[in-house]
């Protein structure tokens, strides 16, 4: 079935690091790619999405860029900050109702 | 921005006792959704509803589990007799077009059972 794995962490890193996710699927077709944060004590927002091979989602600073060929949409992001500490969730869409499922989280902990 | 709503922000129940969990989604959404998560797992999909029906299930979803719009703005999931394992996160989102475009969620209720 359609799956979704992604780096353990927690990824401690020094504010202005560079940061990078990895996450990779497997689905039949061709699924919608997400990633979601997590802050702590809130909800999950989306952070950014691709919906096709070869797009690249951005917001925030972060980008993730869709790969068929490796099924992968690793999360980068250039410069992190105290303010990115969060879990951050990659996810898929394979089926026309909406159905998304997460990896199970990745802890990011930035430190001044 | 709109946002989905969920009240309680936290529900304390005793076993084997019925819990609703009420989601206000965003107004002109059509597609509907609850999650849960257990403490320090995965973000786990329950079900999905559009047009008044449950459109998707998960294994989880049994039938001590239901959902209903009871008008045109709530959208509740119902436990009918919780157990220690219920327990978790659960997260209301919805969507403007189930899979072509993002899910929006709310805050999410903390159930605790004891």
């Amino acid at each position: 079935g359609d799956s979704v794995t992604q780096m353990e962490g927690p990824v401690t890193l020094s504010e202005e690091a560079f940061l990078t996710i990895n996450c990779t699927y497997t689905a039949t077709g061709y699924p919608s790619l997400f990633w979601y944060v997590q802050y702590p004590g809130e909800g999950l927002q989306l952070l950014l999405k691709a919906t096709k091979a070869d797009d690249k989602g951005s917001n925030k600073g972060f980008e993730a860029t869709y790969r068929k060929e490796t099924t992968s949409f690793h999360l980068e992001k250039g410069s992190v900050q105290v303010s990115d500490s969060a879990v951050y969730f990659c996810a898929l869409i394979y089926d026309s109702w909406g159905k998304l499922q997460f990896g199970a989280g990745t802890q990011v902990v930035v430190t001044p | 921005e709109p946002e989905v709503t969920q009240t309680p922000s936290h529900q304390v129940t005793q076993m084997g006792q019925e819990v609703i969990l009420r989601c206000v989604p965003i107004s002109n959404h059509l597609y509907f959704y609850w999650y849960r998560q257990i403490l320090g797992q995965k973000v786990e999909f329950l079900v999905s509803f559009y047009n008044n029906e449950i459109s998707e299930k998960s294994e989880i979803f049994d039938d001590q589990f239901s959902v209903e719009r009871p008008d045109g703005s709530n959208f509740t999931l119902k436990i009918r007799s919780t157990k220690l394992e219920d327990s978790a996160m659960y997260f209301c989102a919805s969507s403007g077009d189930g899979g072509n475009q993002p899910q929006h969620f709310g805050d999410g209720t903390r159930l605790s059972i004891l």
